[in-house]
C-alpha cells in the first residue's frame, strides 16, 4: 500500500497562473480531504469530500475547486493563483470505521510569486 | 463555532523527563480526538486517540488523558527521546460525517 499520495512535491507559480494539485490513496477510504498549513499554524481544512460523488467547503475554501474524481482521487485547483496561496497543502483520506483515523500524504509545497 | 486549540506554542524538556502536552475544544459534542506529531517536511502522523466514552488511553510510552467536564485533553510522553522533537496537534474527529478540527500545534524541543 503506497497509502496517500501527493503530486507535486513542489511548485512554483507566477500570480495569475493556474494548476491542479492531485491526491490518490489506495486504502478504499471514503473520506478525503485537502489542508493548507501556513508557517508556524495548524491545518485549516479547504474542502473536503465526505464520499465519492460529494464534496463540501470547509474553513478556507476561497479561490480553491476540488473534484472528486472517483473513489481513490481527489484533485484541488487554483484557477488563478495569488501570493496569499503560498503554503504547504496536504491531503488526507480517512474510513467510516467507529475509530477511523485520518492518514496524510506528504504535502505539497507551493510558492506562487 | 468549534474550534480546538493547545494551550501553548512551545514546550522545551531534557531528554528523560517526561512531557506533557495540552489542548482544549470547545464543541462539547465531540466524541473522537486524535493526537497528531508531525516532523519537519513531512504530513502529520497519528499517535494515539480517543473517544469520549474513556477517561485514559496508554499507548508505547504515550497517554491521552481526556477530561470532559472541561473539555480538555493531555498527551504525555514518558522518557522523552529526542526523537519525539516535533509539533503535536490535537484534532477533533468525526468519521461518519467526514469532518475534522485541528488545533494549532504545539513545538516540542527535547534537550540531549
Amino acid at each position: 500500500n503506497a497509502g496517500v499520495t501527493q503530486t507535486p512535491k513542489f511548485q512554483v507559480l507566477k500570480t495569475g497562473q493556474s494548476m491542479t494539485l492531485q491526491c490518490a490513496q489506495d486504502m478504499n477510504h471514503n473520506s478525503m480531504y485537502w489542508y493548507r498549513q501556513d508557517p508556524g499554524m495548524g491545518l485549516r481544512l479547504i474542502y473536503y469530500s465526505a464520499s465519492e460523488g460529494t464534496t463540501d467547503k470547509g474553513e478556507v475554501p476561497n479561490g480553491y475547486n476540488v473534484s472528486r474524481l472517483n473513489k481513490r482521487e481527489f484533485s484541488l485547483r487554483l484557477e488563478s493563483a495569488a501570493p496569499s496561496q503560498t503554503s504547504v497543502y496536504f491531503c488526507a483520506s480517512m474510513g467510516r470505521g467507529r475509530m477511523d483515523t485520518q492518514y496524510f500524504g506528504p504535502g505539497t509545497r507551493l510558492t506562487v510569486l | 463555532g468549534e474550534s480546538v486549540g493547545l494551550h501553548l506554542p512551545t514546550l522545551s524538556v531534557q531528554e528523560g523527563d517526561n512531557s506533557i502536552i495540552n489542548c482544549a475544544y470547545s464543541n462539547s459534542a465531540s466524541d473522537y480526538f486524535i493526537w497528531y506529531k508531525q516532523e519537519s517536511g513531512k504530513g502529520p502522523q497519528f499517535i494515539i486517540d480517543i473517544r469520549s466514552n474513556m477517561d485514559k488511553r496508554q499507548g508505547q510510552r504515550v497517554t491521552v488523558l481526556l477530561n470532559k467536564t472541561v473539555k480538555h485533553l493531555s498527551l504525555q510522553i514518558a522518557a522523552t527521546q529526542p526523537g519525539d522533537s516535533a509539533v503535536y496537534f490535537c484534532a477533533e474527529i468525526a468519521p461518519w460525517a467526514g469532518k475534522s478540527t485541528f488545533g494549532d500545534g504545539t513545538t516540542l524541543t527535547v534537550k540531549p
